[in-house]
């Protein structure tokens, strides 16, 4: 069955980085879109990144753009979201999320929580 | 596109029926005559499932007491008769004009 499963999460001091994880299973991974996508405690949804099948195209939302990196290893079943220079209201549950066809999500992983504070 | 779904907070009867509205700032209806509107169902401690794609196409395993309807910049979730499992909070995507999400709509008992 798909599986997605993100790990990386922690607390974290202002300024400061952290890499966040998805591993991926029981889906031919190299194509699929995925995408990153964010909930503030008690908050909503928020596209964070998304990275096409062959990891060629890469968009970002406003909000992180210049701050975040998201990376995929095909090998290994992997996507990634490097995170720079973070901010107090980057805190939030990082999900990872499959697209199986244009302007959809399916499957999404169980979060993990990233904290940022001083 | 902005996506506005009302009421945020819909308190309701186990048994009867629950509406959802969620209206967009743009049509959603893409060049490829498609409409990229889906539902998704959040329960506290759990990851968003989808339950509606492209407006009305009930997923695999949803009750058929869901369902979705709507055009263009107005779309409405209903569910027919509220079960206690029905719990938590609702929210629209668009994937027309890339991804948003709706506000969320928690309905309680």
């Amino acid at each position: 069955q798909v599986q997605l499963v993100e790990s990386g999460g922690g607390v974290v001091q202002p300024g400061t980085s952290l890499r966040l994880s998805c591993a991926a299973s029981g889906f031919t991974f190299s194509s699929y879109i995925l995408h990153w996508v964010r909930q503030a405690p008690g908050k909503g949804l928020e596209w964070v990144a998304a990275i096409s099948s062959d990891g060629n195209k890469i968009y970002y939302a406003d909000s992180v753009k210049g701050r975040v990196t998201i990376s995929r290893d095909n090998s290994k079943n992997m996507v990634y979201l490097q995170m720079n220079s973070l901010r107090v209201e980057d805190t939030a549950l990082f999900y990872c999320a499959r697209e199986p066809s244009f302007g959809e999500y399916d499957y999404w992983g169980q979060g993990t929580l990233v904290t940022v504070s001083s | 596109a902005v996506l506005t779904q009302s009421p945020l907070s819909l308190p309701v009867t186990l048994g009867q029926p629950a509406s959802i509205s969620c209206k967009s700032s743009q049509s959603l209806v893409h060049s490829d005559g498609n409409t990229y509107l889906s539902w998704f169902h959040q329960r506290p401690g759990q990851s968003p499932r989808r339950l509606i794609y492209q407006v009305s196409n009930r997923d695999s395993g949803v009750p058929d007491r869901f369902s979705g309807s709507g055009s263009g910049t107005d779309f409405t979730l209903k569910i027919s008769r509220l079960e206690g499992e029905d719990v938590g909070v609702y929210y629209c995507m668009q994937g027309t004009h890339w991804r948003t999400f709706g506000q969320g709509t928690k309905v309680e008992i």
